[in-house]
């Protein structure tokens, strides 16, 4: 399988402050990338996507940057608040293919 | 919120025993796929299908088998369950967006144990 994979097993973050979370992607001809999103007993929730064609996206409160030449992702959450807390994964899709989900990062936001 | 069900949302059963996990979505998805999930792992594909009559195998052989009869339908079936089943399922179902994927919505999954 693909190798998507995240720096950092597991972070915490002050509330208030800004968390930036890492993901490595192996193949180039990944074109589109998605974060999500899951707490405890719950399924992923879908939080940003962004395709190859870009190297930027925002949505509210999150950014997905994009960097093609390094194939990294990473997902910047501006002030992080406790509902934030939970595992975030990357996943990656070839054309055609399959997505592909790489470890998650537990997020913990102390108050 | 993505309107996609799973059923039943725990199981617990003995060694040996048939067991079928629901999934129905209402979104009018073509594609459907099911994963498993150790808790705070990765996830593996099991089955996934592109539409009615069409079933493919996954990156994981999990001994188990899929039907997708109607669209909004994805059954996942395991004929004889064993503790190394023992594991997080979630279904999800994706929109055919064109000449790019679309996101999956995942469902909340089953916890299924096996004793």
């Amino acid at each position: 399988g693909e190798s998507v994979g995240l720096h950092l097993p597991t972070l915490s973050v002050q509330e208030g402050d800004n968390s930036i979370i890492n993901c490595a992607y192996s193949n180039s001809a990944s074109d589109y990338f998605i974060w999500y999103k899951q707490e405890s007993g719950k399924g992923p929730q879908f939080i940003i996507d962004i395709r190859s064609n870009m190297d930027k996206r925002q949505g509210q409160r999150v950014t997905v940057l994009l960097n093609k030449t390094v194939k990294h992702l990473s997902l910047q959450i501006a002030a992080t608040q406790p509902g934030d807390s939970a595992v975030y994964f990357c996943a990656e899709n070839i054309p055609g293919n399959q997505f592909y989900f790489g470890t998650g990062t537990s997020l913990t936001v102390i108050p | 919120e993505a309107d996609i069900y799973q059923t039943p949302r725990y199981l617990v059963i003995g060694t040996g025993k048939k067991i079928t996990l629901e999934c129905s979505q209402t979104m009018g998805h073509d594609k459907m796929y099911w994963y498993q999930q150790d808790p705070g792992m990765e996830l593996h594909l099991i089955h996934y299908s592109y539409g009615v009559n069409s079933t493919e195998k996954g990156d994981l052989s999990s001994e188990s088998t899929v039907s997708r009869i109607r669209t909004e339908h994805f059954p996942l079936t395991l004929e004889s369950a064993r503790p190394s089943h023992t594991s997080q399922y979630l279904c999800a179902s994706s929109g055919m967006g064109g000449s790019y994927n679309s996101p999956l919505h995942f469902g909340n999954g089953t916890r299924l144990t096996v004793t």
